[in-house]
């Protein structure tokens, strides 16, 4: 049973860039969250996805954005990125949202150049 | 607003020690309070977790105190092997909201 696999898995952008990072949930999960954890940092809220409605938002700005698809899986999006948003970006699933049994993937480190 | 405080932000022990972090959190809502564990390159795993009726858990080798009163919880490691070194993150949430965390410590386990 696959975990929570997450693509690419190294990423180098410039400044002004767009980016699309993936997520493919643990299955029978239906939730996905995602999370951006900064060097030395814990893991930061970004938004989350239950039946392809984002249900939550953390304190992320706009070109932040996300999506998710029929069979669960999620994408986030940045735009117009900056310096900042070098970080690990990682994602978590769920089911129907449930805190306790989250899982996360190994996540998608972004270098912005 | 950072809503949960986490310390130290680094320790070494030696093996067999039992090393000890501590969170400290804000918001009284929260309802559930777990710790995780992330290896260099992995991303961070479920070890423990507790919810507020109780004072204390233990699961193996790892154990969460709870003091509600003073909203602190701490993670207790007993027998520590190097095999724990690795970076631990407390956080909380309050019905099935997001989870917040605390900023991280840094375990180093020493033969």
């Amino acid at each position: 049973d696959a975990g929570v696999t997450q693509s690419p898995t190294h990423l180098i952008k410039t400044r002004g860039q767009q980016v699309t990072l993936r997520c493919s949930p643990k299955s029978g999960h239906d939730t996905v969250s995602w999370y951006q954890q900064a060097l030395g940092q814990g893991p930061q809220f970004i938004f989350q996805y239950y039946e392809e409605e984002e249900r939550q938002r953390g304190n992320f700005p706009d070109r932040f954005s996300g999506h998710q698809f029929p069979n669960y899986s999620s994408e986030l999006n940045v735009n117009a990125l900056l310096l900042g948003d070098s970080a690990l970006y990682l994602c978590a699933s769920s089911l129907d949202g449930l805190v306790d049994i989250q899982y996360f993937g190994a996540g998608t480190r972004l270098s912005v150049l | 607003q950072q809503q949960v405080k986490q310390s130290p932000q680094s320790l070494i022990v030696q093996k067999g020690g039992i090393p000890i972090i501590n969170c400290a959190y804000e918001n009284t809502a929260f309802d559930y309070f777990p710790w995780y564990q992330q290896f260099p390159g992995k991303g961070p795993a479920l070890l423990i977790a507790i919810r507020p009726d109780v004072s204390e858990k233990k699961e193996g080798r790892f154990t969460i105190s709870f003091n509600k009163s003073a909203k602190q919880f701490s993670l207790h490691i007993m027998d520590s092997q190097p095999g724990d070194s690795a970076t631990y993150f407390c956080a909380a949430s309050f019905g099935n909201e997001k989870l917040t965390f605390g900023t991280g410590t840094r375990l180093t386990i020493i033969p």
